[in-house]
């Protein structure tokens, strides 16, 4: 069956500018996941949903990163006002439940210049 | 905080060795224990899946174990192929899972 999806896969803008970048997870599994990974970072967990609920915010690291899921589907993560130190490959996953077995989408690979 | 770390960060065999890839965390309070391979330039795939209350998954020529009493986990990989090189990372925690720097595995024709 179909994985998860993101988009776009690459995205270039202009510090400042905000950007959106989209997830579509995989049908009919509830609890989705952003991380992002950088080469100092590592991988890095991001936000947590379960339906259209985010029980844990605790990774978003500035005001200027939000996230929402609507239907229990879809989740675009927006970051406003862009910085040089947000560029980074951007990860979804999902998974059937929480705390369950995790699936990746290919990332979104956000360079701002 | 949980610190997870993966050792030795790089590997590289010949083909047909069996060999044995480590994953080391600070906080055995995990409700999940996930081994990903990850192809460059590529998401990751799910590789096993050994939750808190098991203590090993087997998945063809794969097989993951879990102490969590130690905070550690192996991923024992047999029979290497060539098709096997990719970086394997290992994660831990419940929702939010902690990444390891990764394992890079070369696996020589």
């Amino acid at each position: 069956g179909a994985g998860v999806s993101q988009s776009p896969s690459n995205k270039v803008t202009e510090k400042g500018k905000d950007v959106e970048l989209r997830c579509d997870p995989i049908s009919g599994h509830t609890a989705l996941y952003w991380y992002r990974q950088s080469l100092g970072q590592g991988l890095e967990f991001l936000i947590y949903f379960q339906g259209n609920s985010a029980p844990d915010k605790s990774g978003l690291p500035s005001d200027r990163f939000s996230a929402e899921r609507t239907g229990g589907s879809v989740s675009t993560l927006t970051i406003q006002r862009t910085q040089q130190e947000d560029s980074a490959v951007y990860l979804c996953a999902s998974s059937p439940s929480s705390y369950n077995e995790q699936f990746f989408g290919p990332g979104t690979r956000l360079t701002v210049l | 905080k949980q610190e997870v770390t993966q050792i030795p960060a790089a590997l590289s065999v010949p083909e047909g060795e069996n060999l044995v890839l480590n994953c080391s965390f600070t906080d055995s309070a995990i409700y999940n224990l996930q081994w990903f391979r990850q192809d460059p330039g590529k998401g990751l795939t799910s590789l096993l899946l050994i939750q808190s209350s098991q203590r090993e998954q087997t998945s063809g020529r794969l097989n993951a174990s879990l102490d969590k009493s130690s905070g550690r986990s192996t991923l024992y990989i047999a029979a290497s192929q060539p098709g096997d090189s990719a970086t394997y990372l290992c994660a831990v925690g419940t929702n939010d899972m902690r990444f390891g720097a990764g394992t890079r595995l070369t696996v020589k024709p």
